[in-house]
């Protein structure tokens, strides 16, 4: 069974730092695209960053870039988020998704087909 | 980037109509459209990947059609499961983005 689990939410102050971090199982983590995805509350969901396989390529939403760090540890299985310098419009619950390849005359791309339960980010003072 | 705008932003319809719901890409996303279903409080779920492809599990009632810029997810005869709020993304390029979903209530 696939299984993605959240960990590292909470309440943080504006301006400070937060890792969080996602335990996978269930599916050969080393082999897939990985992403982070929030949902602001009441709000829809927006995708924030994602990781190739042995890490070597990573994006990140604009309003996220240089505050945010996508990283992955395949010896453990780990997907991880290193946020600094969050503001009040980061608050949200933030999701770990798979990005499962498919492709289409000779082009792949991805959908999350997998996803955990959510970790609560709080920002306040 | 490329919006993704969705309509309508909700609809009301009955066990056992006819639901479609569109999506418009601002800019040719070929067939790289992808539809999730989110009920509260959960993880959204992929139905449709690829347009028109049925991930693996899914209730054949819904399906998927469209591409370059405009899409359709149609839900043939509403279950009393598929109340929720549905998103479509596109993955053709970054940064991904989602519509701003559809919420489907009982009507």
């Amino acid at each position: 069974e696939v299984q993605l689990v959240e960990s590292g939410g909470g309440l943080v102050q504006p301006g400070g730092s937060l890792r969080l971090s996602c335990a996978a199982s269930g599916f050969t983590f080393s082999s897939s695209w990985m992403s982070w995805v929030r949902q602001a509350p009441g709000k829809g969901l927006e995708w924030v960053a994602y990781i190739n396989q042995d890490g070597s390529v990573t994006s990140y939403v604009d309003s996220v870039k240089g505050r945010f760090t996508i990283s992955r540890d395949n010896t453990k299985n780990s997907l991880y988020l290193q946020m600094n310098s969050v503001r009040a419009e980061d608050t949200a619950v933030y999701y770990c998704a798979r990005a499962g390849a498919y492709c289409s005359g000779g082009t792949c791309r991805t959908r999350f087909d997998y996803w955990g339960q959510g970790t609560l980010l709080t920002v306040s003072s | 980037d490329i919006q993704m705008t969705q309509s309508p932003s909700s609809l009301s319809a009955s066990v056992g109509d006819k639901v479609t719901i569109t999506c418009r890409a601002s800019h040719s996303v070929s067939t790289f459209l992808n539809w999730y279903q989110q009920k509260p409080g959960k993880a959204p779920k992929v139905l449709i990947y690829g347009a028109s492809s049925l991930e693996s599990e899914v209730p054949s009632r819904f399906s998927g059609s469209g591409s370059g810029t405009d899409f359709t997810l149609t839900i043939s005869s509403l279950q009393p499961d598929d109340y929720a709020t549905y998103y479509c993304q596109q993955s053709y390029n970054s940064p991904l983005t989602f519509g701003r979903g559809t919420k489907v209530e009982i009507k």
